[in-house]
């Protein structure tokens, strides 16, 4: 079946680590997106890529890093400078010459310890 | 800047009630709109998509609606049931696809 695959689900980390979560689409979607969601504060845009070596700032990337070498693949890298990095953090994708349906994997939650 | 918004944030009904959730949004240039469901510590399920040109789009006992000049949608719920408890969003697409516009979502408990 196709969808987007996270990994991974849990993460605890210590203060001053960097931590790198996947992300995995086998859709054949050129777009790919890292949100982060916080309780009462919605979905943040952290980083969006919409083809292979090219990615853009959301509104939130201070404190991350991102990479896209491959079509399927957009890895997100918590950095030690992101001051708050505990959170949910969300992965989707979409097929940009297609109807534009937004599609999402099942999350990480990332807790600094 | 667009701005989405979801009234109300929550809401609880007894089991069987038929219900509407509201989504508006500031810029009617959008290019499509979309409703999606997320159970705890889940991701985002689609659960309707609806493009500009369209007013609406049904799946089993969901339907959505679209305004686009007045700013708004809402989804109906028919026969609510327990299962269908669970944050509702919704989130709108400009024409580049360079960023989506969420609302808070509306948080919904159907009561047994």
């Amino acid at each position: 079946d196709g969808g987007i695959t996270q990994s991974p689900k849990y993460l605890f980390r210590k203060e001053g680590q960097n931590v790198t979560l996947s992300c995995e689409q086998n859709l054949n979607h050129d777009a790919m997106y890292w949100y982060r969601q916080d309780p009462g504060q919605g979905l943040r845009l952290i980083y969006y890529s919409q083809i292979v070596n090219d990615f853009q700032k959301g509104d939130i990337a201070e404190g991350y890093s991102v990479s896209r070498e491959k079509k399927e693949s957009f890895p997100l890298t918590v950095t030690s400078a992101q001051k708050n990095p505990t959170a949910f953090y969300l992965c989707a994708s979409i097929a940009t010459s297609g109807d534009g349906e937004l599609f999402f994997g099942e999350g990480s939650r990332l807790t600094v310890l | 800047k667009q701005e989405v918004t979801q009234i109300p944030a929550a809401l609880s009904v007894p089991e069987g009630e038929n219900l509407v959730l509201n989504c508006s949004f500031t810029d009617s240039a959008i290019y499509n709109l979309q409703w999606f469901r997320q159970d705890p510590g889940k991701g985002l399920t689609s659960l309707l998509l609806i493009q500009s040109s369209q007013r609406e789009q049904t799946s089993g006992r969901l339907n959505a609606s679209l305004d686009k000049s007045s700013g708004r949608s809402t989804l109906y719920i028919a026969a609510s049931q327990p299962g269908d408890s669970a944050t509702y969003l919704c989130a709108v697409s400009p024409h580049n696809f360079n960023k989506f516009y969420f609302g808070s979502g509306t948080k919904l408990n159907v009561k047994p």
